[in-house]
């Protein structure tokens, strides 16, 4: 089964440190998302990509975070520095012909906890 | 505001009952409609679509009210498995990018 691969699953790490979570999106898919989960929030849209450009990561803090697709296969979420109320759980998601399929498969999620 | 809003719950429901969440969106432009559920400590994965002229999945019933600007979704016979938390999902005709609502917790009891 293709599915949606994120690594790390878990990461503890301290403030002021850097954190960079990975995603395999699904082989073919042009569209990739990242979310943030907080139960306070809910999922938040960070930034997403077609096609590897950006087209929208106004949901993104841009002092600390950026997201970046070198190829097709890859696509990183870095946070520098990191702060306490970065803690949540980040997904990935790849999908084709989002926007009408409204289809998006997520990966299992990076859980980050910043202490 | 935000673009979509739920009712988080939780709806406390036992087996068999019948159980409609409501979703609100703001934007108006807003071009497509889908619910998606998302087990405890899992990934959200799609449920449904939501067509204007209404439709079916089995137990499930998902509407459109573009006057009203809301959608909502039906869960007949409810099974324990349904528990589950449930996030209405819009996709905008601008950008084509997916907005989650927080999500309504549904918990069904035997």
């Amino acid at each position: 089964d293709a599915r949606v691969t994120q690594t790390p699953r878990h990461k503890v790490t301290e403030m002021g440190q850097e954190v960079t979570m990975r995603c395999q999106p699904i082989l073919g898919h042009n569209t990739v998302f990242w979310y943030r989960q907080t139960m306070m929030q809910g999922l938040e849209l960070l930034a997403y990509f077609r096609n590897r450009a950006p087209l929208d990561d106004s949901g993104m803090p841009k002092d600390r975070f950026s997201a970046e697709m070198p190829d097709a296969t890859l696509a990183t979420l870095k946070i520098q520095p990191s702060e306490p109320r970065d803690s949540a759980v980040y997904f990935c998601a790849s999908g084709l012909g989002v926007a009408n399929t409204g289809e998006l498969f997520f990966g299992e999620g990076s859980r980050l906890t910043v202490l | 505001r935000k673009e979509v809003e739920q009712d988080p719950g939780p709806f406390n429901v036992p087996e068999g009952a019948t159980v409609a969440f409501n979703c609100t969106y703001s934007n108006s432009a807003s071009q497509s409609f889908f619910w998606y559920r998302q087990d405890c400590r899992k990934e959200p994965k799609l449920l449904m679509s939501v067509y204007s002229s209404g439709n079916e999945d089995g137990r499930f019933t998902a509407q459109l009210n573009r006057a009203s600007q809301y959608i909502s979704l039906l869960i007949r016979d409810s099974k324990l498995s349904d528990s589950a938390t449930y996030l209405c999902v819009l996709s905008s005709s601008n950008t084509g990018k997916l907005i989650f609502g927080q999500g309504t917790t549904l918990q069904v009891k035997p």
